[in-house]
């Protein structure tokens, strides 16, 4: 099992659809959860981070953790067209510093 | 403006040989990290580095070398022992070596093996 699993996709959406991307981890040990974008051909750039369970909100995006169930997911409101990019998690805790990635999901808001 | 540059951002090499790419940043950063992205794989840890001459080797580093001879730099050489160089090739950043520290990535090298 590897530690970090993301449905790859593609996934397509309408112009003002929620979007839910999702990543489950066996690492119990994981504490600190990123999501980044990534556009075609681009470097990934931080869209949000968190510490701990719960929901954390900024403007369209919302990110979730349950430790509990080791899930975690990016919520995208009235998703645009330029929110079209490849979404990766990623997590990190315990003794190793190092993050580890999901292999992100492809994502396309048609107008 | 702050941040991480990678050049060149497009880069073709013939087999057998060796290639380095380039990779800056000016956010005073001490950790550095460089990553293999191929497609379907996500990102795969190639070498990092928390200070200085110092670096050490992550998942995939065989056929790999780096130097961080200087806080801002930190270059990955892709040697001809590398079956299979092309990819997709990003450096990353952060200011320190904890498990709270967010990593900033640059614009990315394209490497092709002719």
């Amino acid at each position: 099992q590897k530690e970090v699993e993301q449905d790859p996709g593609p996934l397509s959406v309408p112009e003002g659809a929620i979007v839910s991307l999702n990543c489950t981890y066996s690492n119990s040990a994981f504490q600190y959860f990123m999501w980044y974008r990534q556009y075609s051909r681009k470097g990934p750039e931080l869209l949000m981070y968190t510490y701990s369970s719960g929901n954390k909100e900024d403007g369209r995006f919302t990110a979730q953790v349950d430790k509990s169930s080791k899930y975690i997911s990016l919520f995208i409101r009235d998703s645009q067209p330029s929110d079209s990019a490849t979404y990766l998690c990623a997590m990190s805790g315990g003794s190793n510093y190092k993050l580890t990635f999901g292999k992100g999901t492809l994502l396309t808001v048609n107008p | 403006d702050g941040g991480i540059t990678q050049s060149p951002k497009y880069l073709f090499r013939k087999e057998g040989q060796n290639v380095t790419l380039s990779c800056e940043q000016n956010l005073n950063h001490d950790a550095m990290y460089w990553y293999r992205q191929d497609p379907g794989q996500g990102l795969r840890l190639i070498y990092y580095s928390q200070i200085v001459n110092d670096f050490q080797k992550g998942d995939i580093a065989e056929g790999y070398s780096v130097s961080r001879e200087k806080k801002e730099s930190f270059p990955l050489t892709v040697t001809s022992a590398q079956k299979n160089p092309t990819a997709f090739y990003l450096c990353a950043s952060s200011t320190g070596p904890t498990i709270y520290n967010e990593q900033f990535f640059g614009p990315g090298t394209r490497l092709t093996v002719l």
